[in-house]
Parts: C-alpha cells; sequence; structure tokens
C-alpha cells in the first residue's frame, strides 16, 4: 500500500530539547511539505521541498529546521528556539511543481507536547 | 497568513439531511481543493475544482466555484453520521503551495 507514514504518533519535549518528526512517503512523490495544526485553526506551512536537496520556509519556519537527503524522507526537527512546539504536525506529498497544484496526500501526524 | 475562511465554523445536522459549507478566499488561484479531517488523522483530499471549471461531482458531492465572487462551496447530499468531520477548503497556486482555510466541524447525527 502506498501512502505516508508519520512517527511517533505522540511525541514529548523537554525545556531545551530539539527533537525529530519522522515522514516517510513511498509514493514516489517530488513534493513534500511539513504543517503544523493548533486547536480550531487550519494548516499552516512550516517548510516544503519540491526536490531533493532543496526546501524551503513556509509561513512559520521559524524554530523549525529540516533536511531533504532522500525523496522518501523529510524529516521535521523542532529546535529549542521553538518557544510555543506544542501542536499537530501533519507531513503531505504531492507530485511535482510544474504540473499545475496537484492533491496533496497527508499522513496520520505526530502530536508534539512540552513536558 | 490563511487565504480561505469556511463558513459556518461549525454545523450540526441530522442524517439524511444536505450539508452545504462555503468558503471565502482574497486572491486570483489556479485552483480550490476540498479536504476533510476525522479527529486525530490526517487529511483526506476530497475533490479538486480548477479555476476555469464552475461545478464538479463526485458521488455525494458537489463543488462548485464563482472566481468573480472569490468564492466555493461544498455540498454533501443525503449525509451520513461517517461524514462527520472537519472540512477544509485550500487554494492552490502555480508555486505547487497550498493556502488552508480554518475549516467547518460537520457533526451528523444518526
Amino acid at each position: 500500500d502506498g501512502g505516508i507514514t508519520q512517527s511517533p504518533k505522540y511525541l514529548f519535549r523537554k525545556e531545551g530539547q530539539n527533537v525529530t518528526l519522522s515522514c516517510e512517503q513511498n509514493l514516489n512523490h517530488d513534493a513534500m511539505y511539513w504543517y503544523r495544526q493548533d486547536p480550531g485553526q487550519g494548516l499552516r506551512l512550516i517548510y516544503y521541498s519540491q526536490i531533493v536537496n532543496d526546501f524551503q520556509k513556509g509561513d512559520i519556519a521559524e524554530g523549525y529546521s529540516v533536511s531533504r537527503e532522500k525523496k522518501e524522507s523529510f524529516p521535521l526537527t523542532v529546535t529549542s528556539a521553538q518557544k510555543n512546539p506544542t501542536a499537530f504536525y501533519l507531513c503531505a506529498s504531492s507530485t511535482g511543481a510544474g504540473s499545475g497544484v496537484q492533491p496533496q496526500h497527508f499522513g496520520d501526524g505526530t502530536r508534539l507536547s512540552i513536558l | 497568513s490563511q487565504q480561505g475562511e469556511e463558513d459556518p465554523q461549525a454545523l450540526s445536522i441530522q442524517e439524511g439531511e444536505n450539508a452545504t459549507m462555503n468558503c471565502s478566499y482574497k486572491t486570483s488561484i489556479n485552483n480550490l481543493q476540498w479536504y476533510r479531517q476525522n479527529s486525530g488523522r490526517g487529511l483526506v483530499h476530497l475533490i479538486l475544482i480548477r479555476s476555469n471549471e464552475r461545478e464538479k461531482h463526485s458521488g455525494r458531492l458537489r463543488v462548485t466555484l464563482d472566481t468573480s465572487k472569490k468564492s466555493s462551496s461544498l455540498l454533501i447530499t443525503a449525509s451520513r453520521a461517517a461524514d462527520t468531520a472537519s472540512y477544509f477548503c485550500a487554494t492552490g497556486f502555480a508555486t505547487n503551495k497550498l493556502i488552508f482555510g480554518t475549516g467547518t466541524l460537520l457533526a451528523v447525527q444518526p
């Protein structure tokens, strides 16, 4: 079955700690995205990558970092500089740019909380 | 910044009734998409309508787009308890980015 796998499902962060959220896809999609969802709000774009070894900041990139070394993987690190990290994090993927905007496929999210 | 605003924020109906949700946006778009999110899960793509289309159907879903008013509506006919979820519109641009609205929470009472 093709899809997107996010892990872990729940994650707890201590003060001053960096944590990394995993996102893996086997859909052979070029583009991948990270969103943050807060209660009662829509999704806000953190980072996106349209091709391996390239990524761009979204609307709320401060306090986050990403890498895109493999097509299948797009991990997100929540750094200690992110002062309010408690949220639901969603990873998505889509076919590449240049073909108009495509539907995005989502993982089931990671819920991050502060200890 | 959020481009799309859904209306209403919450909607409660009885099974078998129709549900209509509206989305307004601010700038020109390439297309508009609707997604569903069950509680605690990821989003699922429902339907995409391009800027040169006015209406699209998929099963019990009907989407309209009025680019002159910068608005779209999603109609779910003959609703079921399983349709209970949050519904989001998302506006798409040539950069392959989507901007999501704030969502409508639909509750279908059995």
